[in-house]
């Protein structure tokens, strides 16, 4: 099915540890974004692409980095856990620059560190 | 600066009953845009509706409608004939007009239908 999936569903990590969350989109989106969805704080954007190679930071980036190398890919990678960074991670990608396109969002990554 | 505002925190219902969402917006763009969003309990977020500002027309969709009126900067979801299914976090969401295109979230509003 045609959509934005994100792999995996559920990590549990260990403090220090690194990971990569992947994110990919069959649409041909040329935007694409991490948010993190947290009890109280409502989704916060951590950084987000407006096209291949092309990436910058949300409100939220510290810890996190991204690369965009295809249209298809938005990888999210923690460079050492921290427990402030458990959450659940949602990836959200939407057709070109216009504003009034609906933004799709992945299944969501539900990541606990330890 | 832009805001949403999502005052009812959680509702409850008995399936069939009506329910309206409330949800209140602040932006001075002149030209925006504004989603509602549904999360049911698996946590996925599934897009509802988008509306323009320039298009102030109530949409219906089957059991659902949507009020958007620019004098009182609300756009309120209403749920007609309820079912247990439409039990989740509804969101309602204003995407910031820069390079960003960051969605700026309301707190959501936690609707329990009930058999």
């Amino acid at each position: 099915n045609a959509g934005v999936t994100q792999t995996p569903k559920f990590q549990v990590l260990k403090t220090g540890q690194s990971m990569t969350l992947q994110c990919a989109q069959d649409m041909n989106h040329e935007y694409m974004s991490w948010y993190r969805q947290d009890p109280g704080m409502g989704l916060r954007l951590i950084h987000y692409s407006v096209g291949a190679g092309i990436t910058d930071q949300g409100e939220v980036p510290n810890g996190y980095n991204v690369s965009r190398s295809t249209t298809e890919d938005f990888p999210l990678r923690l460079l050492s856990a921290a427990p402030s960074q458990t959450s659940v991670y949602f990836c959200a990608s939407r057709p070109g620059l216009i504003f009034n396109y609906g933004y799709t969002f992945g299944s969501g990554t539900r990541l606990t560190v330890v | 600066a832009q805001k949403v505002t999502q005052a009812q925190t959680e509702i409850s219902v008995v399936e069939k009953e009506d329910v309206t969402l409330d949800c209140v917006y602040e932006t001075r763009d002149t030209t925006y845009y504004l989603f509602w969003y549904k999360q049911p309990p698996s946590g996925e977020l599934v897009f509802l509706i988008r509306r323009n500002s320039f298009d102030e027309q109530n949409e219906i969709s089957g059991r659902y409608s949507w009020n958007f009126q620019k004098s009182t900067s609300s756009f309120n979801f209403t749920i007609t004939a309820s079912q247990v299914v439409d039990s989740a976090v509804y969101f309602c969401a204003l995407p910031r007009v820069d390079s960003s295109y960051k969605l700026i979230f309301g707190s959501g509003t936690r609707l329990l239908v009930r058999p």
